[in-house]
Parts: structure tokens; sequence; C-alpha cells
């Protein structure tokens, strides 16, 4: 597709449940982002893939929270036991080159634990 | 400064006025600036990508100017409109990759 595409678009679950989110980025875009927005707050970075290199895991809050990108193309971020302080809008962005052409986000999964 | 900070947090402007708003950003080992704005239930937009200190960018009535000797963008609203509602991100990536995202200020337009 021309754009990141995320899924799905809401989500709610119960507490205790697990979630798996999914990004797929614009063909090509070796770079891909996951960050979320709770109520109220900023963008809150969680991880990073660049090519093939080891993800930049610093911004998983828990080791709940995990994230897999297959073949250099898709992303799966899957959060286990889901708790109420993980709802959030997860939001997943992609790009070639971040220096010359920014970031393409996609629109976002709203995850409502309850 | 470790953190991105944008202010101020929310803006209300009458339509027709210009306005403007400022991101602050650890200066050192800085690598690019981003601008985006973000319309409520939309994905965020790529406004500008800045990089060398004294940049200027300019998209119609929007622009933005860099200093990473300091550390601040400022950007820039001429004569506000309705569709300017929105926040608007800034973001400073640093030579490791790492990206950090302002709060945002929200930029309301009074008609």
């Amino acid at each position: 597709g021309a754009g990141v595409s995320q899924s799905p678009s809401n989500k709610v679950t119960e507490k205790g449940k697990d979630v798996e989110l999914r990004c797929d980025p614009i063909s090509g875009h070796t770079a891909l982002y996951w960050y979320r927005q709770s109520l109220g707050q900023g963008l809150e970075f969680l991880i990073y893939f660049q090519g093939n290199s080891a993800p930049d895991k610093s911004g998983l809050p828990s080791d709940r929270f995990s994230a897999e990108r297959t073949g250099g193309s898709v992303s799966t971020l899957t959060i286990q036991r889901t708790q109420q302080e993980d709802s959030a809008v997860y939001l997943c962005a992609s790009s070639l080159n971040p220096g010359n052409y920014g970031y393409t986000f996609g629109s976002g999964t709203r995850l409502t634990v309850v | 400064i470790l953190n991105v900070e944008q202010s101020p947090q929310s803006l209300h402007v009458q339509e027709g006025d210009s306005t403007n708003f400022t991101c602050s950003f650890p200066s050192s080992n800085f690598y690019a600036l981003h601008w985006y704005r973000w319309e409520t239930a939309k994905s965020p937009e790529a406004l500008f990508v800045m990089t060398l200190n004294g940049d200027e960018k300019k998209k119609g009535r929007i622009s933005a100017t860099l200093n990473t000797k300091e550390g601040y963008s400022y950007l820039y609203i001429k004569g506000s409109q309705p569709e300017d509602s929105a926040t608007y991100l800034c973001a400073s990536r640093n030579r490791d990759d790492k990206i950090i995202f302002g709060k945002g200020t929200r930029l309301h337009i009074l008609p």
C-alpha cells in the first residue's frame, strides 16, 4: 500500500489477556518505530528497528511488551497480561531515510484495557 | 535539556492572527529536528525535517527555524485559518537514531 497500515484500528481487551498489534510499513522502508500515546501524554518511544540491526528496545516499559519484525517488513507488537495502564494509542512509523524524509505514521491502534 | 519540551502546551489564536511556538531539545549529539502536524483521529503528518544550524523551512503559511547550538526550534503560522487547528509535535533525533517527541502544542483557531 501507499502508507503505513496498522491493525486493528481499535481493540478492547480484558485485563490479563494478551494482545497483538500489527504494523505494515511502506515497502522498502528500513526504519520502523513503535510509539504510544497515553491520555494526556506525549508520544512515548517503545522500540526501533533498523534493517538487520538488533532492535533498540530501550523504550519498552516492561517485560510484558515485546516486538518483532519479520523479513524486515511487517512488525508485531505483543503485550502480555494487559493492564489498564496499557490503554493508549499505539502508533507505528516507518522511514526510508529519516534524516531526509522524516517518518510516515500509521493511523494507530487504540487499545482499551477494561 | 534531556527531553524535548514544547511550549505552550495549548494555544488559542484568533483566525487571521499569526502565532508561533517553541521546541527545545538536547543540543548534544543532535542529528535532526522534525515537526509534525497531528489532527484528531488522523496520524501525524510530517511538516519539516531540519538538520543544520540556521535552517529555515517554509510550507505555505507555516515556517520553522532551527538553532542547534542552543537547542531550540520555532514554528510559525502566518494568518491562522481554522484548518490549522491541530497538535503540532516536534521530535529530536540524535546520532544514535534515538528519537524523542515532545508532548506537542495544541493549537485552537477561534473563528
